[in-house]
């Protein structure tokens, strides 16, 4: 949607590296980031959530970093493997709506 | 545990021709939306229902109807197709300000 955007739209690693995958937003009143991960020919899967009180968040070797001062996040991804190849999205929810980026491909070279 | 489920998932019309879009959810959450997706595009919002019996306009809401005909069931029609309105469709549910579960798409085309 209009609020989130991406600033690379391709990005490729080699298999081992981490990934970065960065996304800023416009909307002050968003209080709730979700990235999500497409597979090809699947519907969007949850990766890692983070509310707007919180500057960071760690899953299963993921990390999402929030930085409300010039609205950006970025999910960052350790070790990055060939399943790891998908497009990638951020969202935003405002009001129960949530509102998504254009979405960053993301490649991994063996 | 089926999640969401949406059917047909592939349909072509003809220009003109109407059709409804089903998708049903059995997590017994409150919200759900109707998106679409264009090639090399994110998800852009329909329609959305916050809860059984209400629905409200998202970002590109025309020639789209939606019925929220119960908790577990979401519908989204298109009266007259067009083929500005192909694309895949995706459909979501969630509990309130939560985490967002997707089916697998319906892949729509119109000739």
């Amino acid at each position: 949607g209009e609020s989130v955007g991406l600033h690379l739209p391709t990005l490729s690693v080699q298999e081992g590296d981490n990934s970065i995958i960065n996304c800023a937003y416009s909307n002050s009143a968003s209080d709730y980031f979700i990235w999500y991960k497409q597979e090809s020919g699947k519907g969007p899967q949850f990766i890692i959530d983070i509310r707007s009180n919180m500057d960071k968040r760690q899953g299963q070797r993921v990390t999402v970093l929030l930085n409300k001062t010039v609205k950006h996040l970025s999910l960052q991804i350790a070790a990055t493997q060939p399943g790891d190849s998908a497009v990638y999205f951020c969202a935003d929810c405002c009001f129960n709506k949530f509102y998504f980026g254009s979405g960053t491909k993301l490649n991994v070279k063996p | 545990n089926a999640g969401v489920t949406q059917t047909p998932k592939f349909q072509v019309l003809k220009t003109g021709q109407s059709m409804t879009l089903q998708c049903a959810q059995d997590m017994n959450h409150n919200s759900m939306y109707w998106y679409r997706q264009d090639p090399g595009m994110g998800l852009r919002l329909i329609y959305y229902s916050a809860s059984e019996g209400t629905t409200d306009k998202g970002e590109v809401p025309n020639g789209y109807n939606v019925s929220r005909l119960n908790k577990r069931e979401f519908s989204l029609r298109l009266e007259s197709a067009a083929p500005s309105q192909t694309s895949v469709y995706f459909c979501a549910s969630s509990e309130f300000a939560g985490e967002a579960f997707f089916g697998q798409g319906t892949r729509l085309t119109v000739v």
